[in-house]
């Protein structure tokens, strides 16, 4: 597998809750991408975590947002969730531009 | 219009048939394109990077034309294992967009006996 761990694996919330999702980066990976992928289409790109910082971002909004540690893992946490926001959450490990190594995801079901 | 558009299919093939997916992106100053596959209810995982000059890894060719900026993928003697889902994958072209990766919709192939 790549390495790449993502927990937890399932999570069930009620609409207008928060919540934070983790990933652990495969070693040597210095760069944490999030992707949301709702059933029947692409992933789409959230943001990008490049040594602790944001270094670019897609169209969501602000209630999304991460952290990158110093270990390179990262969280993602959406707030004041909303029913669309149900989607499996895939977190991808690479280092710089190199490949990107995806986890197995969260899938997260907002009620 | 979507940034990667790819046809949905679901494309339904017999063993030993040969098929092909195709796919336009709309950023001509994209950098890397790639055909990522995903299997059901698991990550993408890269399949083949695409390059101008077309490559092949076994039963699989990929090709990539930036004029018409279409990028193509053809599956040869299909297996059984073959059956997944098919994303069309396009890196951005610079600055903080370099690292994101954008994604058709995904082609759903299934191969039966």
């Amino acid at each position: 597998e790549t390495g790449v761990t993502q927990s937890p694996t399932h999570l069930i919330k009620t609409r207008g809750q928060q919540v934070t999702l983790r990933c652990s980066s495969q070693s040597g990976h210095n760069t944490v991408s999030w992707y949301q992928q709702a059933l029947g289409q692409g992933p789409q790109f959230i943001f990008q975590y490049y040594r602790e910082e944001e270094n670019g971002r897609g169209n969501f909004p602000p209630r999304f947002s991460g952290l990158q540690f110093p270990n390179y893992s990262s969280e993602l946490n959406v707030n004041a969730l909303e029913l669309d926001d149900s989607a499996l959450y895939l977190c991808a490990s690479s280092f710089g531009v190199n490949e990107q190594f995806f986890g197995p995801g969260t899938r997260l079901t907002v009620l | 219009r979507k940034e990667v558009e790819q046809d949905p299919g679901p494309f339904n093939v017999p063993e030993g048939a040969t098929v092909a997916f195709n796919c336009t992106y709309s950023n001509s100053a994209s950098q890397s394109f790639f055909w990522y596959r995903q299997d059901c209810r698991k990550e993408p995982k890269l399949l083949m990077s695409v390059y101008s000059s077309g490559n092949e890894d076994g039963r699989f060719t990929a090709q990539l034309n930036r004029a018409s900026q279409y990028i193509s993928l053809l599956i040869r003697d299909s297996k059984l294992s073959d059956s997944a889902t098919y994303l069309c994958v396009v890196r951005g072209s610079g600055g903080t967009s370099y690292g994101k990766l954008t994604f058709g919709q995904g082609t759903i192939l299934t191969v039966h006996p």
